[in-house]
């Protein structure tokens, strides 16, 4: 089975501490992606990775930024968070070649920040 | 740009009963679709998929969805609802390319009643 794990289930933060939320899969996936979830506006897209230090933005990057170091690990960063990056944090990942982009996601990260 | 609605935030839907969830979606080629089901503080799991062929595909946990084309729909259904059915449900479109993202609608929080 795939596996993507995430470093934390609950978090819980200051305003304007640095924030890093870890993904790990084991299937060697291509792509790595980071949701977060709100009630009321699903997942939006943050960033997404197609390779080893490569990234995109995806459709809400503002305040965050990504690191993709090695194949297996996708980390999100939040240089300095804020009250309204409290979210559920999703992590997905996906092989790459074209007909098959289905998504396998973590177990999520509930962020606080206060 | 992709879209998807769901137009029903929540369902209530009593044991034993037969239940649909609707999904529209805006793709301008031919879509891959997807319903995720996320169970409360879990990640989300794969229901069912269409990427081609029979419009009608069977899931996993008895759930069924028919893609319809000229409607640009697919609706999630399940002949016989079971009270660990209660989730969030979400519909998603995506393209091609195994690197993009794909568009999540809102979700429908669905209620078992007894």
């Amino acid at each position: 089975d795939v596996k993507v794990t995430q470093s934390s289930r609950y978090l819980v933060k200051r305003t304007g501490e640095k924030v890093f939320l870890e993904c790990v899969q084991d299937m060697d996936h291509e792509n790595m992606f980071w949701y977060r979830q709100d009630p009321g506006l699903g997942l939006r897209l943050i960033y997404f990775s197609y390779d080893v230090k490569m990234k995109e933005k995806g459709d809400i990057p503002e305040g965050y930024s990504v690191s993709r170091e090695k194949k297996e690990r996708f980390s999100l960063i939040l240089e300095s968070a804020s009250t309204n990056q409290t979210s559920m944090y999703l992590c997905a990942s996906s092989f790459s070649h074209s007909g098959n982009n289905e998504q396998f996601f973590g177990p999520g990260t509930r962020l606080t920040v206060l | 740009a992709q879209s998807v609605t769901q137009p029903d935030i929540h369902i209530t839907v009593s044991e034993g009963a037969s239940l649909e969830l609707r999904c529209n979606y805006s793709y301008g080629a031919t879509p891959y679709l997807f319903w995720y089901v996320q169970s409360p503080g879990q990640g989300l799991q794969l229901l069912l998929k269409y990427f081609s062929g029979d419009t009608l595909v069977q899931g996993i946990k008895g759930f069924e969805a028919e893609f319809k084309r000229s409607q640009s729909s697919f609706n999630l259904r399940k002949p016989s609802v079971h009270w660990s059915d209660a989730a969030e449900y979400f519909c998603a479109v995506g393209g091609r390319g195994g690197a993009d993202g794909l568009t999540f609608g809102k979700g429908t929080h669905l209620i078992i009643q007894p």
